[in-house]
């Protein structure tokens, strides 16, 4: 597609379930990133693919926390046993690498009741 | 962490005024990169200015780099209502291109 796109937009979800959000970014952009933002908050960088290298985790928060990248494309991000502090919207991007912007989807608002 | 500090965190303006935004980082960068957010969802890319070059424009969009001092201004020229929203400055530094941004500054402009 033209974009990247996340799903789901929303998702409320009871404290203790698991949760997963995708993103599919856009198409021949090597580097893929998740970010983490909380009301009224910047922007908390989660975890980072590039190509074929293994991921950057030193962004995710506790080990409930894991994404992966599946053919150099679509990604998932995983929230193990939610808590009520997850609640925030998370933002994927892609780009072509350093030198380049990002493209941002429109996020997956996760609500953790 | 956040890399950058932008000042001011909120700016409201009338339209047809100009806004400027500054933003201060750390560490050395390879580039610097603003970004705008409507309503707390998706961010969109507004220009990169890379760390040899002093000045960029792109439409109503003026950015400058000092990276003696490690900071950045961005200026909106004769500001409309639709460019009320939320400001972000972000910074690639290293060897990868993961963004680190700040706090951002919200603009309102009033009609």
């Amino acid at each position: 597609g033209a974009g990247v796109s996340q799903s789901p937009s929303n998702k409320v979800t009871e404290k203790g379930k698991d949760v997963e959000l995708r993103c599919d970014p856009i198409s021949g952009h090597t580097a893929l990133y998740w970010y983490r933002q909380s009301l009224g908050q910047g922007l908390e960088f989660l975890i980072y693919f590039q190509g074929n290298s293994a991921p950057d985790k030193s962004g995710l928060p506790s080990d409930r926390f894991s994404a992966e990248r599946t053919g150099g494309s679509v990604s998932t991000l995983t929230i193990q046993r939610t808590q009520q502090e997850d609640s925030a919207v998370y933002l994927c991007a892609s780009s072509s690498g350093q030198g380049f912007g990002y493209t941002f989807g429109s996020g997956t608002r996760l609500t953790v009741v | 962490s956040q890399q950058g500090e932008e000042d001011p965190q909120a700016l409201s303006i009338q339209e047809g005024e100009n806004a400027t935004m500054n933003c201060s980082y750390k560490t050395s960068i390879n580039n610097l990169q603003w970004y705008r957010q409507n309503s707390g969802r998706g961010l969109v890319h507004l220009i990169l200015i890379r760390s040899n070059e002093r000045e960029k424009h792109s439409g109503r969009l003026r950015v400058t780099l000092d990276t003696s001092k490690k900071s950045s201004s961005l200026l909106i020229t004769a500001s409309r209502a639709a460019d009320t929203a939320s400001y972000f400055c972000a910074t690639v530094s290293g060897w990868d291109s993961r963004l680190t941004f700040g706090e951002g500054t919200q603009l309102t402009v009033n009609p």
